[in-house]
Formats: C-alpha cells, sequence, structure tokens
C-alpha cells in the first residue's frame, strides 16, 4: 500500500540547533516528494519538492531535503532553527501521472528560547 | 499572483443540518483539490478536479457529501446531513500540470 510515515510525532529543538525531520515512504515508483508546513490557522505553504536530478534540493527559509531512494526516505534539515520555524511538517508523495499527493500525519516542532 | 480563496473561515454547526464550502482557486490552474484534514492528521483527499471534470472523488462519501467545479473556476463542497465526524479543516488547493499545489487557509468546520 502506498503510505507516508513520519516516526516523529513531535520534536523540541533549542533556538539555534539543527533540526532533521524524518520521512520515509511506500510507493510503487519513485513519486514527487514535498515538504510542507502548517502555521495554526494556516493553510500548507510549500517548503520545497523534489522532481527529479539532484537528491539534495534547497527551499526556503533556510530548509533543505535529501532524497535517499535506497532508503526510501526524503528527510528535511535545517542547521540553525529559528522560534519562527515552530509549526506543524507534513511530508507527501506525488504521483507523476495523476498529481495526487499522499501526505503523512506531520510532525509537530516546539522550539525552545 | 493571488493565492487560493476559500470562505468561510469558521463554520458551527449542529448534526444532520447541511454546511457549503467556496474555494476560488489561482488563475489557470486547471486542477483543483478538495481536502479533509482531521485534527493531528495528515490533509486526506476527498476529491480531484481537471477543469470541470471528476479525475478523483474514490475518498468522497458520496451519501453525505457533494462537490462541483462549475465553468472550471470555482468550487463548492457540501455537506448533507453533517455527522460529528465530520469536524475537520477543509482545505482546497490548486495547480497547474506537475507543479506543485497551492494551499488556501482552510475552513474550520465544528459540529455540535
Amino acid at each position: 500500500a502506498q503510505s507516508v510515515t513520519q516516526p516523529d510525532i513531535h520534536i523540541t529543538v533549542s533556538e539555534g540547533a539543527s533540526l532533521e525531520l524524518r520521512c520515509n515512504y511506500s510507493y510503487g515508483a519513485t513519486p514527487y516528494l514535498f515538504w510542507y508546513v502548517q502555521s495554526p490557522g494556516q493553510g500548507l505553504q510549500l517548503l520545497l519538492k523534489y522532481f527529479s536530478g539532484d537528491t539534495l534540493v534547497q527551499g526556503i527559509k533556510g530548509f533543505e531535503a535529501e532524497f535517499k531512494r535506497s532508503q526510501s526516505s526524503f528527510n528535511l534539515r535545517k542547521p540553525s532553527v529559528h522560534w519562527s520555524d515552530a509549526a506543524e511538517y507534513f511530508c507527501a508523495v506525488g504521483d507523476r501521472g495523476t498529481y495526487k499527493y499522499i501526505f503523512g500525519t506531520g510532525t509537530r516542532l516546539k522550539v525552545l528560547a | 499572483e493571488a493565492g487560493v480563496a476559500q470562505s468561510p473561515r469558521y463554520k458551527i454547526i449542529e448534526k444532520r443540518q447541511s454546511v457549503a464550502f467556496w474555494c476560488n482557486p489561482i488563475s489557470g490552474h486547471a486542477t483543483l483539490y478538495w481536502y479533509q484534514q482531521i485534527l493531528g492528521q495528515g490533509p486526506k483527499l476527498l476529491i480531484q478536479f481537471q477543469n470541470n471534470g471528476v479525475v478523483d472523488d474514490s475518498q468522497l462519501p458520496k451519501d453525505r457529501f457533494s462537490a462541483e467545479r462549475l465553468k472550471g473556476v470555482d468550487s463548492t463542497l457540501k455537506i448533507q446531513p453533517a455527522k460529528l465526524e465530520d469536524s475537520a479543516v477543509y482545505l482546497c488547493a490548486s495547480s497547474s500540470g506537475q507543479s506543485p499545489q497551492h494551499f488556501g487557509d482552510g475552513t474550520r468546520l465544528s459540529i455540535l
């Protein structure tokens, strides 16, 4: 079955510390891969995407993600977290034919001052 | 460019009542999606439109949910009658081709 797993429901980091959010997927073929961020009361904002090519992708707000085909993973990283990064983060896979997305259950990030 | 617009932002109704949500996608985006996001979960696709035709409605509870996209632009999602388990945020998204989906701010529905 097609699925996206975000194993960490909550993560707490101190401001200035590095961050890595995990995402694993189960899919028949290499899908499109996305990370979105959702602040309270808001919709989802795209952080970055992987379609093809370089497996290390850069996004907005200093985020990056690395696609590892052998591990079916697409982990999100940031070298130094800011208090404004506190939000919920969703990993998603997209079908290359239908453009349908499947989302993970999200990781809620808390940032300590 | 203007983003995806949704209204209302909040709605409170009693069970067995009906409710409708409206979405205006980004101009020129042929594909429109409605998602249901239950608290603590990721968004789940309810229905996908391509222009004014339905591409996928396999996850839409058709006994109570309906959606339309007249003229291939705006869309409405209706629930009739509402159940307690329909309490959620309803998100609309749009895209063009393989471009990433852009999301509206959603409608938070509470069923009493």
